[in-house]
C-alpha cells in the first residue's frame, strides 16, 4: 500500500469553527490532491499540489485553502465550517515520473459539521 | 466537461460466476483509465491503470478493457467471490484532472 496518512480520520465540530486536515505521504510524490465524496455526487476534486508551494484550485474548491510546505505535507483548511462541508475527506498522491501516473489514496477522513 | 456513467448501480451475483463492469465517459481526449476497489468505510485501492495508448491490462483475475474512440471500458471479474463484494470505481484523467463515476457497488453471495 502506498504510505499515506491522513489526520484526523474523524472529527465533529460546529458551524464556523476552523478545521485544518493533514496528509502525509511517504513516496516522495509530487502531486497530491485532496477529494470530497459525498453520496450522489461521487468523488470531485477540491485542490491540488504540483510541488512545493504549488497549488491549484479542482471543481469544488469555494471554502477551503491548501498549502504545502513540504513534498510530504499537504494541508486541507476549512477557514470556517458550514454543514454543507460534512463529508468524507481523501488525499490522494500520483507521480509524473512514474508510467501511468497512478492515483493512490489515503483511508480518508470523516468530517461532521454540525 | 467529462462526464463518467457506470452501470449497473448494484449488482449481485452467486459465487463463482464470470460479471462485467461497464464504464462509459464523454470526452475521449484522455490520459488514463483506472478502475478502484472501495470496501465501505475505506479509502480507494487502484486495482488496474491504463494508458490512453493501451487496449487492456490483466490483474490475476480481473481484466479492464479500454476502447476510446467509443468512451467505453469494462472491467471483467472472472469467478467471482464472496471477497470480491464491494464498490468498484472508474477514472478517467485528463492533466490533472480525474473524474470519477459514482461506481457499481458489487454483492457476490456465498
Amino acid at each position: 500500500d502506498a504510505g499515506i496518512t491522513q489526520s484526523p480520520r474523524h472529527k465533529v465540530t460546529e458551524t464556523g469553527t476552523p478545521v485544518t486536515l493533514r496528509c502525509h505521504q511517504t513516496e516522495n510524490h509530487r502531486y497530491m490532491y485532496w477529494y470530497r465524496q459525498d453520496p450522489g455526487h461521487g468523488l470531485r476534486l477540491i485542490h491540488y499540489s504540483y510541488g512545493v508551494k504549488d497549488t491549484d484550485k479542482g471543481e469544488v474548491s469555494d471554502g477551503y485553502s491548501v498549502s504545502r510546505s513540504k513534498t510530504e505535507d499537504f494541508l486541507l483548511t476549512l477557514e470556517s465550517a458550514t454543514s454543507s462541508q460534512t463529508s468524507v475527506y481523501f488525499c490522494a498522491i500520483s507521480d509524473p515520473n512514474l508510467q501511468g501516473r497512478e492515483l493512490f489514496f489515503g483511508e480518508g477522513s470523516r468530517l461532521t459539521v454540525l | 466537461k467529462q462526464e463518467v456513467t457506470q452501470i449497473p448501480a448494484a449488482l449481485s451475483v452467486p459465487e463463482g460466476e464470470n460479471l462485467v463492469l461497464n464504464c462509459s465517459f464523454t470526452d475521449s481526449a484522455i490520459y488514463n483509465l483506472q478502475w478502484f476497489r472501495q470496501d465501505p468505510g475505506k479509502g480507494l485501492t487502484s486495482l488496474l491503470l491504463i494508458q490512453s495508448s493501451q487496449r487492456e491490462q490483466t490483474s490475476g483475475r480481473l481484466n479492464a478493457s479500454l476502447d476510446k474512440s467509443s468512451g467505453r471500458s469494462t472491467l471483467y471479474i472472472a469467478a467471482s467471490q464472496p471477497g470480491d463484494s464491494a464498490t468498484y470505481l472508474c477514472a478517467v484523467s485528463r492533466n490533472n484532472d480525474m473524474r470519477f463515476g459514482a461506481g457499481t457497488r458489487l454483492t457476490v453471495k456465498p
